[in-house]
């Protein structure tokens, strides 16, 4: 089983819909992200967390919120979902190291029509 | 602000020849750099990275070495395969950028036989 684990892998969606993504890890990390990744642009910070009660916007996170739920578990949601959020969505987590790697998730595919 | 530039691609390359990405940073302090891979349909995971001055990260043949002086951290296999094929990241981090991760914008290899 992968230790960062993304639901659901897929997803289209209409404009104006509620959506969440959730992701949960065994790593036992404290740190959790969720980034965006669109073609061209890389991979974009939306929000991190450095523990259970740390919650910290990140380069793009208009639009979007979070809840970490436990040390395990962290959930993106999109209040109304419109077309330019379409894209590639990641979870993943770090220990608490300024050289410590990210761990990923296999990824969320969102499609808003 | 701390910033990650690589080279742009697309890069198409035959079987065994060299292969090398180009990445430069901007950060202050003395950040840690990793290079990221994305195989099709994967989440992102981490091939080699290096924590100090030059200090030379290696792994599955790749390599790429920490150099201050330049600020860079270009990414060198000798040999490449077609199972190289793949999405590569720069990126850094460190207690200077509060131990957010900056990603260059990605430089997708193919490997032709």
């Amino acid at each position: 089983d992968a230790d960062v684990t993304q639901t659901p892998r897929n997803r289209i969606t209409k404009t104006g819909k509620r959506i969440m993504l959730e992701c949960s890890q065994t790593k036992g990390h404290d740190r959790m992200y969720w980034y965006r990744q669109d073609p061209g642009l890389g991979l974009r910070l939306i929000y991190y967390s450095f523990d259970v009660k740390d919650i910290n916007k990140g380069e793009i996170s208009d639009g979007y919120s979070v809840s970490r739920q436990a040390q395990a578990k962290f959930s993106l949601s999109l209040e109304s979902a419109i077309p330019n959020q379409t894209a590639l969505y990641f979870c993943a987590t770090s220990e608490v190291s300024n050289t410590g790697e990210l761990f990923f998730g296999e990824g969320s595919r969102l499609t808003v029509l | 602000g701390d910033s990650v530039t690589q080279m742009e691609g697309p890069v198409t390359l035959s079987e065994e020849a060299c292969l090398t990405i180009n990445c430069t940073y901007t950060a202050t302090g003395y950040p840690s750099l990793f290079w990221y891979v994305q195989y099709p349909g994967e989440g992102l995971q981490l091939l080699l990275k290096a924590t100090k001055a030059d200090d030379k990260g290696s792994n599955k043949g790749f390599e790429a070495t920490y150099r201050k002086e330049t600020t860079s951290f270009h990414l060198e296999k000798g040999s490449v395969q077609v199972s190289d094929s793949a999405v590569y990241f720069c990126a850094l981090s460190g207690w200077n950028t509060g131990n957010q991760f900056y990603f260059g914008t990605g430089t997708s290899l193919t490997v032709i036989p």
